[in-house]
């Protein structure tokens, strides 16, 4: 069982690139999130979803783009990097809301 | 927005010794979480609390649901080496409010 798995685990772009981060989860949770960690800020909320086909914003948006085409699946895209992009980003899972929130490796994000 | 006050900030300990952090809200959550982060990987939840004024232990730990849905505490007894990273609360609003929001951590060192 992977659980939720993060690719790629570290990354560094140069600033205006695009990327994507990979989030897959094996458990047929559906409800999905994206959170950036930063020194002295925990984590903060970026996007996530409720379903497939179904997304929102949470605290820090700006700067992201989400979707959800399928169950298993939740990429988190940076369509123009800027250095306060550099992060540690966690994909995380749950069946539903309210139930066991599972949170992937990280993915470490460097924008030069 | 929602917003948690994790206190203290960084701990210091001796092996043997018991912990104690806490959590205050300015809002209601319907959901207490516990997690803790080591090095390099994600959060992994500890301890869950749905009921105010629910008690719970897991081993050596155990947090508590404030009476008044605005704060939470967790106690760590008889600490070892491993214990060791960062422990975060997070609150959970429930119903149609799915979103976690987190405490800044507390950083515990345990001097063995």
């Amino acid at each position: 069982n992977a659980g939720v798995t993060q690719t790629p685990k570290f990354q560094v772009l140069k600033t205006g690139q695009s990327m994507t981060l990979q989030c897959a989860q094996d458990m047929n949770h559906e409800y999905m999130s994206w959170y950036r960690q930063d020194p002295g800020m925990g984590l903060r909320l970026i996007h996530y979803s409720v379903g497939a086909g179904i997304t929102d914003q949470g605290e820090v948006p700006n700067g992201y783009n989400v979707s959800r085409s399928t169950t298993e699946d939740f990429p988190l895209r940076l369509l123009s990097a800027a250095p306060s992009q550099t992060s540690v980003y966690f994909c995380a899972s749950s069946y539903s809301p309210g139930n066991t929130i599972y949170f992937g490796e990280g993915s470490w994000l460097t924008v030069v | 927005g929602q917003q948690l006050n994790q206190s203290p900030q960084s701990m210091f300990i001796q092996e043997g010794e018991d912990v104690s952090m806490n959590c205050t809200s300015s809002s209601i959550f319907n959901t207490w979480l516990w997690y803790k982060q080591d090095p390099g990987e994600g959060p992994v939840l500890l301890i869950a609390l749905y009921k105010a004024g629910e008690l719970t232990s897991n081993g050596r730990l155990t947090a508590q649901f404030g009476i008044t849905r605005k704060d939470s505490f967790l106690n760590i007894s008889a600490s070892i080496p491993s214990d060791v990273g960062i422990y975060f609360c997070a609150g959970q609003g429930g119903g149609s409010n799915y979103k976690l929001t987190f405490g800044k951590g507390t950083l515990l060192t345990v001097n063995p």
